[in-house]
């Protein structure tokens, strides 16, 4: 099945950096979506990108859909303690269907 | 708005037995949900879709007669485990999407763990 590879598998911050990680894949999504998750709980929906090369920012984070369709990447400015989880790239089949596959996530670890 | 939520958040039973979980869209009506699988340290596994009033759509692999699925209302999906073994132990989580919007963005609920000994 269709597989997204998201790098790095994990990052360490001091608090303050800015942090990029990214996803790419083989085949192409009509869809990019980039998910938080702290432990125990179900992941948060932070972006959504809808259109190739759509840039889309929603407060320190910045997500862009590439051109190509294959990759997406996101950018978390200034990161602060709080910023600390795991995040997931997701993309959906430009098919239709709804499904969604999902990267195998970035831990980030941000020291004060 | 978007919210999802699940009941139990967690629950332990003994091998053998079956467990429900819920998934309920709070604040919006939900034609598809999804019910994922998390292994610790690991991405989520989607193990079926669900869609209101008709059959769910299970991914390969997994076994229908053990996850049971029922959409019953627009606003209500059921998980039922069932004959529970300790290998199902895991966390559960469901996810929706709102009626009447494009078919993106999924809102996830908070998950369930399930422990099975």
């Amino acid at each position: 099945g269709q597989q997204l590879n998201q790098s790095p598998q994990s990052m360490f911050i001091q608090e303050g950096e800015d942090v990029s990680m990214n996803c790419t894949s083989s085949s192409i999504f009509n869809t990019w979506l980039w998910y938080k998750q702290d432990p125990g709980e179900g992941p948060v929906l932070l972006i959504a990108l809808y259109k190739a090369g759509e840039l889309t920012s929603n407060g320190r984070l910045t997500a862009q859909f590439g051109i190509t369709r294959k990759d997406s990447f996101l950018n978390i400015s200034a990161s602060i303690p709080s910023d600390v989880g795991i995040y997931f790239c997701a993309g959906q089949n430009q098919g239709g269907s709804e499904k969604l596959v999902f990267g195998k996530g970035t831990k980030l670890t941000v020291n004060p | 708005g978007a919210v999802v939520s699940q009941h139990p958040s967690w629950v332990i039973c003994k091998s053998g037995t079956s467990v429900k979980i819920e998934c309920r869209s709070l604040d919006f009506q939900a034609t598809t949900m999804f019910w994922y699988r998390q292994f610790p340290k690991q991405s989520l596994m989607l193990m079926a879709t669900s869609n209101e009033g008709s059959k769910a759509t299970y991914e390969q692999g997994v076994e229908k007669d053990k996850f049971l699925i029922n959409h019953a209302s627009l606003t209500l999906s059921t998980l039922t485990v069932t004959s529970a073994h300790p290998e199902d132990s895991s966390f559960y989580i469901c996810s929706a999407r709102e009626w009447g919007t494009a078919p993106y963005g999924q809102y996830f609920g908070p998950g369930t763990r399930l422990t099975v000994t």
